[in-house]
Formats: structure tokens, C-alpha cells, sequence
């Protein structure tokens, strides 16, 4: 079975400019969801897709948004990076229900100069 | 607002040298305790999901358990290849899928 798919693995972008991360969730899996990884902060909740809806959001700024598509694939968008945006992005995907386990992906490095 | 709290920050063993993780949670409504190991440069994986406490769970050298308001990572004899981060985390509430992470433990365990 394979497993939570991310891509790219590494990104280099200038600030100011715009980048979209991608994830394919597990066969069967309909939730798909993002955080954020920094040695400062850690892991932190971006946002949750399911079913093509965004059921919930973290606090973030509006430059950070996503979409699902109807294959449960969902893509991350940033626009007019900071170089505070430099970060591990992590997806993660569920079956969905309340307390069913997340499997993460491997992550998107981005690198912000 | 939920807050999960884990320590020690980092851990250093020898191999052979049992000991815990700590991760210590305030949530409204609890859904799920989960643990994961991640090595640097890799995305998190999955080892339990905790429910209700009292509840206890084993992997090879791993177990968790679970109480009202703490959660232990007990690792016995562990080896080198045991050394990675251990994250908490829990899902509470109608968060969904929302979890809500500790700073991780930082394990190193010596040949």
C-alpha cells in the first residue's frame, strides 16, 4: 500500500514570490491535512481538507491556502513568501473520523532567500 | 486551548538503558493521543494511538500508556537505531483532524 506522497522535496524560492506544494493522500484516505515544522515553533496546523472542504484552519495568515481535489490530492499555497516561511511542510492523511490516526508524508523543504 | 508539553527536551542512554518519555496534556474533550518517531530530514511516523486511560500499547522495544493527564513512552533496552525524536500529540474536541503537537524528546542512545 502505498504510502503519503509529497512533492517536490525541496524548494528554493525568493522572497515576494508564490509556491504550491502537492500531496497525494493514501489510497482511501479522504482527509487530507498540512502543518508546518520549524526548529522554533514545531509542528504546527495549518489546515484540513475533507471530502474538497476545508473543515478547519490554524492560525495562519491568509497568504497560506489549499485545495482538495476531487481524488482526495490537495495542494498547499503560499504567496508572497517571507523568509520566516522557511520550513518543513508536512501532509498528513486520515480516514477522516475523530481520532483516527494521520500518516505523514516525507515533507516539502522550502527554502525562502 | 489544548497544550501538550514533553520532557525531557533530550535524552541521552546508553544501549541497554531503559527509561520514559513524558508528554503531559491539557485539552477539553480528548479524542486521541498519538506518538510518533521522527528521524531528521523525514516526515513523522506513526506508533500508537492512545484512547481512554488506562489503556496501554507495545511495539517491539516500545510501550504507551495513557492516564487522564500524562502519557509515557516507556523504551526497554533500547539500540542505537532507537534514536530519533518522539512527538506527541493529541486531537481533542470537534477539532476533525486538527492535531495539537509537543516539542518533541530528542533520544540518543550510545553503542
Amino acid at each position: 500500500k502505498a504510502g503519503v506522497t509529497q512533492t517536490p522535496r525541496y524548494l528554493i524560492k525568493t522572497r515576494g514570490q508564490q509556491v504550491t506544494l502537492s500531496c497525494s493522500p493514501i489510497s482511501g484516505h479522504r482527509s487530507v491535512s498540512w502543518y508546518q515544522q520549524t526548529p522554533g515553533q514545531g509542528l504546527q496546523f495549518l489546515f484540513e481538507y475533507f471530502s474538497e472542504t476545508q473543515r478547519n484552519k490554524g492560525n495562519f495568515p491568509g497568504r497560506f491556502s489549499g485545495r482538495q481535489f476531487s481524488n482526495s490530492r490537495s495542494e498547499m499555497n503560499v504567496s508572497t513568501l517571507e523568509l520566516g516561511d522557511s520550513a518543513l511542510y508536512l501532509c498528513a492523511s486520515s480516514l477522516g473520523q475523530l481520532g483516527s490516526e494521520a500518516f505523514f508524508g516525507q515533507g516539502t523543504r522550502l527554502t525562502v532567500v | 486551548e489544548d497544550q501538550v508539553t514533553q520532557s525531557p527536551e533530550a535524552l541521552r542512554l546508553q544501549e541497554g538503558e531503559s527509561s520514559s518519555l513524558n508528554c503531559s496534556y491539557t485539552v477539553s474533550g480528548l479524542r486521541g493521543l498519538f506518538w510518533y518517531r521522527q528521524d531528521p530530514g523525514k516526515g513523522p511516523e506513526f506508533l500508537f494511538t492512545l484512547y481512554s486511560a488506562g489503556e496501554e500499547k507495545e511495539k517491539e522495544r516500545l510501550k504507551a500508556t495513557l492516564t487522564k493527564k500524562e502519557s509515557f513512552l516507556h523504551i526497554t533496552a533500547p539500540k542505537p537505531e532507537d534514536s530519533a525524536t518522539y512527538l506527541c500529540a493529541v486531537q481533542a474536541g470537534k477539532g476533525a483532524q486538527k492535531l495539537v503537537f509537543g516539542q518533541g524528546t530528542r533520544l540518543t542512545i550510545n553503542p
